[in-house]
C-alpha cells in the first residue's frame, strides 16, 4: 500500500512570513498533486507535478517534485491570512492507484 | 454552473436507516469518487467508477454501494447505518488519457452524522 505522510501537521505563523510544508513516502509516483482545502469545503487542486525535479510557480506558492518521485514540497513566500487552509498532496501511482496526505493544517494570522 | 454537485449537504439520520447521497458532475469527465473525510480530516478514497464499472473499490464495508446510472452521476447508497459511518463524504471527478493526472474536481462534500 503506499502512503504519504505530511508534515509538520499543523503550523501557525504571522502574515508575512515564509513557510515550507513536506509530502514524503516511500513510494514512486507517476504524477503528484497539491490541494487546499478551506472549512466546509471540497478540496480544490492547486497544481500537478509529473517529472522528477521539477519545479511550478503559482504567485507565491512554489511547488516541487523530488528527483526520485517520491517526495513534494511546497513553500509558500510571505504568507497571508487568505493562505489559511489545509494543505494535502495526493499521489497517483502506477495502477490507478489514488492516495492522499494526512495534510497540514496552516493558518495564517494577521 | 456548479462543475460537482451533491446532495444533500448535510444528513443526520438514525442508526440502522438507509440512505442515500447523490452526486453529478458537468464537467464531461470520464471517472467519478467517493471519498470519506473522518473527523482527523484524513480523506480516504473509497470508489471509482469509469464509464460506468467500477475500477478501484477500497476495503469498505459492502453496506456501502455506489450505483452510475450514467458518466454523469454516482450515487452512494448506504444500508444499516452504523456510527462510525459519521463523516464528510465528498464526490470529485476527473478526465483520463494522455495529458491528463487524474486532477480531481471535489464537489462540496456531504455531512453525515448518525445518532
Amino acid at each position: 500500500t503506499q502512503l504519504l505522510e505530511q508534515s509538520p501537521q499543523f503550523l501557525s505563523i504571522q502574515e508575512g512570513e515564509n513557510l515550507t510544508v513536506y509530502c514524503n513516502s516511500s513510494s514512486v509516483f507517476s504524477s503528484l498533486q497539491w490541494y487546499r482545502q478551506e472549512p466546509g469545503e471540497g478540496p480544490v487542486l492547486l497544481v500537478t507535478v509529473v517529472t522528477g525535479g521539477e519545479v511550478k510557480k503559482l504567485k507565491r506558492l512554489t511547488f516541487q517534485f523530488g528527483d526520485a518521485r517520491k517526495d513534494s514540497s511546497l513553500h509558500i513566500t510571505a504568507a497571508q491570512p487568505g493562505d489559511t487552509g489545509l494543505y494535502l498532496c495526493a499521489g497517483e501511482g502506477y495502477g490507478q492507484n489514488f492516495v492522499f496526505g494526512p495534510g497540514t493544517r496552516l493558518s495564517v494570522l494577521p | 454552473d456548479t462543475a460537482v454537485s451533491q446532495t444533500p449537504k448535510y444528513l443526520v439520520t438514525q442508526m440502522g436507516n438507509d440512505k442515500s447521497i447523490k452526486c453529478e458532475q458537468n464537467l464531461g469527465h470520464d471517472t467519478m469518487y467517493w471519498y470519506k473525510q473522518d473527523s482527523k480530516k484524513f480523506l480516504k478514497i473509497m470508489f471509482s467508477y469509469n464509464n460506468k464499472e467500477l475500477i478501484i473499490n477500497e476495503t469498505v464495508p459492502n453496506r456501502f454501494s455506489p450505483k452510475s446510472p450514467d458518466k454523469a452521476h454516482l450515487n452512494l447508497h448506504i444500508n444499516s447505518l452504523e456510527l462510525g459511518d459519521s463523516a464528510v463524504y465528498f464526490c470529485a471527478s476527473s478526465q483520463e488519457g494522455r495529458g491528463f493526472y487524474n486532477e480531481q474536481f471535489f464537489g462540496p462534500g456531504t455531512r453525515l452524522t448518525v445518532l
